[in-house]
Formats: C-alpha cells, sequence, structure tokens
C-alpha cells in the first residue's frame, strides 16, 4: 500500500527550462508535505516543504504546489540547471496517531537536466 | 559540525552473517530513524526511536533489531543477513520534521 506516490521514475528537460515533478497520496490525515533531493553516494537533503493549509509555498526557484482535493502535489523549478540533476523524493507526515515525525515517502524521480 | 555519520559506509556479507550497522548524530535531535533506499521502491522505515529509550517498528522491520544506545546513537542490527536485505541503508534524525540524513551504508548480501 504506497500512500505516497511518484509515477513518473525519471524526467528529462533541458538546461533553463521548467522542471515538473509530480506526487499523489492517499492518505487524507496526511498534514505535512515535503521535497528532498539526493545526490548519488549521499544522503538525501531537504529542499522545500508545504503545510497542508497552505497552496503554494516559493523558495527561490523551487516552488511547491498543493492540491488537496486532487491529493496532489507538485514541484516546479524554474529554470532549471544541470546541477539540479539527481533523484528528488516526495515525503508527507501523518497528522494523527503515534506518528512522532515519522515521514512517508514515495518511490523517486531521477530528474536529468541537459546543458 | 559533521550531522548524521554512518559507519560503515559498503558492506559484503555472506548469508546468515550478523553485523550492525552505526549511526551518531551530534545535532541533539530527539527522533532518530532506519530507512532503507531500493530502486522503484522509494525510502521505507524500517524502525525508529521517538528519544532516548523508545523504539518502534516501522513498515519493514522484518529481519532487524535496534539500540538507542543515548540520545546521540542509534544502531541497526541484522541478526542473520538475507540476499533481500540487499539495499542502501540511510539514518536520520530530526527536530520536528526537518529531517537529516546521513550518507548510506551500501550493503550487499550474497
Amino acid at each position: 500500500d504506497q500512500q505516497v506516490k511518484q509515477n513518473s521514475p525519471s524526467l528529462s528537460v533541458q538546461e533553463g527550462r521548467i522542471s515538473i515533478l509530480n506526487c499523489d497520496y492517499t492518505n487524507s490525515m496526511f498534514d505535512y508535505f515535503l521535497w528532498y533531493k539526493k545526490y548519488p553516494a549521499e544522503g538525501p537533503t531537504f529542499l522545500i516543504s508545504i503545510s497542508s493549509i497552505k497552496d503554494k509555498n516559493e523558495d527561490g526557484r523551487f516552488t511547491v504546489f498543493l492540491n488537496k482535493s486532487a491529493k496532489h502535489l507538485s514541484l516546479h523549478i524554474v529554470p532549471s540547471q544541470p546541477g539540479d540533476s539527481a533523484v528528488y523524493f516526495c515525503a508527507a507526515k501523518n497528522a494523527g496517531g503515534t506518528s512522532y515525525g515519522k515521514l512517508t515517502f514515495g518511490q523517486g524521480t531521477i530528474l536529468t537536466v541537459h546543458p | 559540525n559533521a550531522g548524521v555519520t554512518q559507519t560503515p559506509k559498503f558492506q559484503v556479507l555472506k548469508t546468515g552473517q550478523s553485523m550492525t550497522l552505526q549511526c551518531a548524530q551530534d545535532m541533539n535531535h530527539n527522533s532518530m530513524y532506519w530507512y532503507r533506499q531500493d530502486p522503484g521502491m522509494g525510502l521505507r522505515l524500517i524502525y525508529y526511536s521517538a528519544s532516548e529509550g523508545t523504539t518502534d517498528k516501522g513498515e519493514v522491520p522484518n529481519g532487524y533489531n535496534v539500540s538507542r544506545l543515548n540520545k546521540r546513537e542509534f544502531s541497526l542490527r541484522l541478526e542473520s543477513a538475507a540476499p533481500s536485505q540487499t539495499s542502501v541503508y540511510f539514518c536520520a534524525s530530526s527536530v520536528n520534521y526537518g529531517y537529516t540524513f546521513g550518507s548510506g551504508t551500501r550493503l550487499t548480501v550474497v
């Protein structure tokens, strides 16, 4: 039961264009969403997050959009740069129960930005 | 500031052998986690520790045990390694939802 899904295993984009990474979730109890970026041979690092009470959060070239009714979020990178090439993980936090800040991660999307 | 340190970085085990993956954090975080990363599966939670002295099972705990030795250290033990445990293992610590990950341990079980 994959509660957080990234249905695109990979995405290829030209430098300077927009990259859009998508994520769907099934659990209505998720109240906080995050994106992590991972380079080869390194651990994931935090990129940007959004609370369920918002529909957009922006940080420089990165913007995350949340559509609660569709249980869908997306990460926009504009403009894309070759250094953005990495694996991007979507993650969600459950508001209920004894979650203690546990995150549920998606499968990841490999982004390749070509010069 | 080292953050989260994992040892070893690479390990090859034979089926049935045991080993312990070590993790230490120097950020005074209460919560610590062990995840495994497999192709097409993303990051799956094995065990977590909300605070010193407590541990709980995550999504895929079978075949593993953990010890929260103190606030800094959280180890993962494989008692009898199986090929299905070939994976990359990540330790993380957090305050609220800001996870800091270690650089990972690549484990191969042959």
